[in-house]
This record gives structure tokens, sequence and C-alpha cells, in this order.
């Protein structure tokens, strides 16, 4: 069983669609939770932290259960730039420290 | 640019061949983090730095696979004995490790290997 887990989809949406992806995590001392976003042939770029009590920024908004340990990722009013690979990064506890882990990431196409 | 750099961008070797890879992190970062990834997978984990100390390495990391942070700035990763199962993107990324909480990483735009 991997760490991170996603759907790696593709999600195929019209645009103005609400999208939302989901990522489980293997390791209850986890500590902080990101979505990432990977445009094809690019480097991952921080999306936005997740928080225990949720947290919005625009369209985007995260929600973390520790207790199912399960992060999620929503996505409203989807425009034709969010088609990209939305990775779920959790930093795992490993020998005293944390380790940001990666899921497979989920890809998203917008389309007109 | 103030991000964290990586040289080269690419890079093409034949089987057999060694090749090094370079990382500049963001000045202030205390930790880098080197990973790599391949088609339709999320970057994997092989090794970090906190400072010059080199503090955990995966069971990915073979032993012709090492890596260096001489003066806890830049950083190196080097193959040896390339292999074509080495050809992925390596990345690099930095954060500011304090004591009782972790920050987000920030990412170089990788060295894409291959090899022939």
């Amino acid at each position: 069983r991997k760490e991170v887990e996603q759907d790696p989809g593709p999600f195929n949406v019209p645009e103005g669609a609400t999208v939302a992806f989901n990522c489980t995590y293997s390791n209850s001392a986890s500590q902080s939770f990101f979505w990432y976003r990977q445009d094809c042939r690019k480097e991952p770029k921080l999306l936005m932290s997740v928080y225990s009590s949720g947290n919005e920024d625009g369209r985007f908004t995260a929600q973390l259960n520790r207790a199912s340990q399960y992060i999620s990722l929503l996505i409203r009013d989807s425009k034709l730039s969010d088609s990209a690979t939305y990775l779920c990064v959790v930093n795992m506890a490993s020998g005293g420290s944390y380790i940001p882990t990666f899921g497979r990431g989920t890809s998203l196409i917008v389309h007109p | 640019d103030t991000g964290v750099s990586q040289d080269p961008r690419h890079k093409i070797t034949k089987r057999g061949q060694n090749v090094t890879f370079r990382c500049d992190p963001i000045s202030e970062h205390n930790r880098l983090y080197w990973y790599r990834q391949t088609l339709g997978q999320g970057p994997e984990f092989l090794t970090y730095f906190q400072n010059e100390a080199q503090l955990e390495k995966s069971r990915l990391l073979s032993d012709r696979f090492s890596a260096e942070r001489p003066k806890g700035s830049f950083s190196t990763l080097e193959i040896q004995r390339t292999e074509q199962g080495d050809s992925a993107m390596y990345l690099c990324a930095s954060s500011l490790d304090r004591v009782g909480s972790s920050t987000e990483a920030f990412f170089g735009q990788g060295t894409r290997l291959t090899v022939v």
C-alpha cells in the first residue's frame, strides 16, 4: 500500500464545473499537508496548505480529516487554466523528522 | 531569481556513464531534498539534507547514487554507471525547517535525464 494514495483520473470536466479530489495517507503521525499543482513537464508548485479547520483560497477549498486520514481539494467554477495534475503531499513522520511524501497525482482536464 | 535552481536542465548520456547534477536551494533554507519523477507518477523521495548532514536515504537510492551538500548550501547528486531505468526527472526542493514545525517545500525546475 502506498503511503499517500490518490485517484489518478483523469477528471474531464466542462468549464464552470465543480470538481473534488481526494487523498488518503497511511501514517497517522503525519504533520503538515499540502496540495501542489504540476503542469506538464514543469516542477510542482504549492497550491495551498491544508489546515485542520479547513481553508479556502478563492475558488479552491481544502479540508483535512485526521481521524479518517483523508484530505480533499474542491475546485469551484473550473477554468481552462485549471487543467493540470494536482498532487497531494503529506509530511510523513520519519526518524524524528518529517519528509514531504507525494501521491501520484490526479489529472484534471477542463474543456470548453 | 531567488528560487531553487538546478543544473543542467537536460542531460542525455550513454549507458554506463557517470552524471552529476547540481541544486542551489533558496539561500535561507536549511533543508534540501532530492526526488525522482517518472511519467504518470508523483515525485519519489530519494534523500534529504538538514544543513550539511544527510539524514535519510530512500531504498530507491542504490549504491550507484550519491549525494552531497558539503557546506550546507548547494547539493550535488551523482549517478554512477547509469542504466536506462535511471531515465527520469530529478527534482530538488528546499524548505525551512523550524523546531516544532515544517514548512512547504519549493522545487527547482528539475533535471531531465535520458540514458540511451
